[in-house]
């Protein structure tokens, strides 16, 4: 089993739409969280730290959930700029980050 | 702040020869920065994990001789591609560690002929 699974999609959705990508770990001892965003033929960049608590950025809302190990991303309102992979990382005490294979999102208009 | 620069941000060479590629946190300082190759639509493979005044710590399968990572400041790592053949090419990316969270590099792309 992989230490970070996402569903590769792509997740092709209109405008507007509201869609969601779960991610899940394997290691229970995982401490950190994040969601990147990747451009194609880009770097990753940051878009949210995942908290116990839930962290949510404008139209961005993420979730942790430890019990089952996943946690989650919801995009509201999608716009055509939200096109792009969208990038699980978890990290332990060390925090050598490990990453998912990313999850495509396609927004139409 | 947190910003990464990356040099080259991408560079051509004959085959054999060697590349060096350059990472920097621009605003902060970074005890731990990690090297990725990211082939075309394929996920981040990490490389390798290069640690201040020590040596890396490569990856299952990562030639550590052909790779060669040198990280001489707080600041400051590079990756040299040894003897580069045509399969070295790839998108080669650093991330410098803030705290618990990896800042990105904007990338080198590396085409071997």
């Amino acid at each position: 089993r992989k230490e970070v699974e996402q569903d590769p999609g792509p997740f092709n959705v209109p405008e507007g739409a509201t869609v969601a990508f779960n991610c899940t770990y394997s290691n229970s001892a995982s401490q950190s969280f994040f969601w990147y965003r990747q451009d194609c033929r880009k770097e990753p960049k940051l878009l949210m730290s995942v908290y116990s608590s839930g962290n949510e950025d404008g139209r961005f809302t993420a979730q942790l959930n430890r019990a089952s190990q996943y946690i989650s991303l919801l995009i509201r309102d999608s716009k055509l700029s939200d096109s792009a992979t969208y990038l699980c990382v978890v990290s332990g005490g060390s925090y050598i980050p490990t990453f998912g294979r990313g999850t495509s999102l396609i927004v139409h208009p | 702040g947190a910003v990464v620069s990356q040099h080259p941000s991408w560079v051509i060479c004959k085959s054999g020869t060697s590349v060096k590629i350059e990472c920097r946190s621009l605003d902060f300082q970074a005890t731990t920065m990690f090297w990725y190759r990211q082939f075309p639509k394929q996920s981040l493979m990490l490389m390798a994990t290069s640690n201040e005044g020590s040596k890396a710590t490569y990856e299952q399968g990562v030639e550590k001789d052909k790779f060669l990572i040198n990280h001489a400041s707080l600041t400051l790592s590079t990756l040299t591609v040894t003897s580069a053949h045509p399969e070295d090419s790839s998108f080669y990316i650093c991330s410098a560690q803030l705290r618990d969270t990896q800042y990105f590099g904007p990338g080198t792309r590396l085409t071997v002929l």
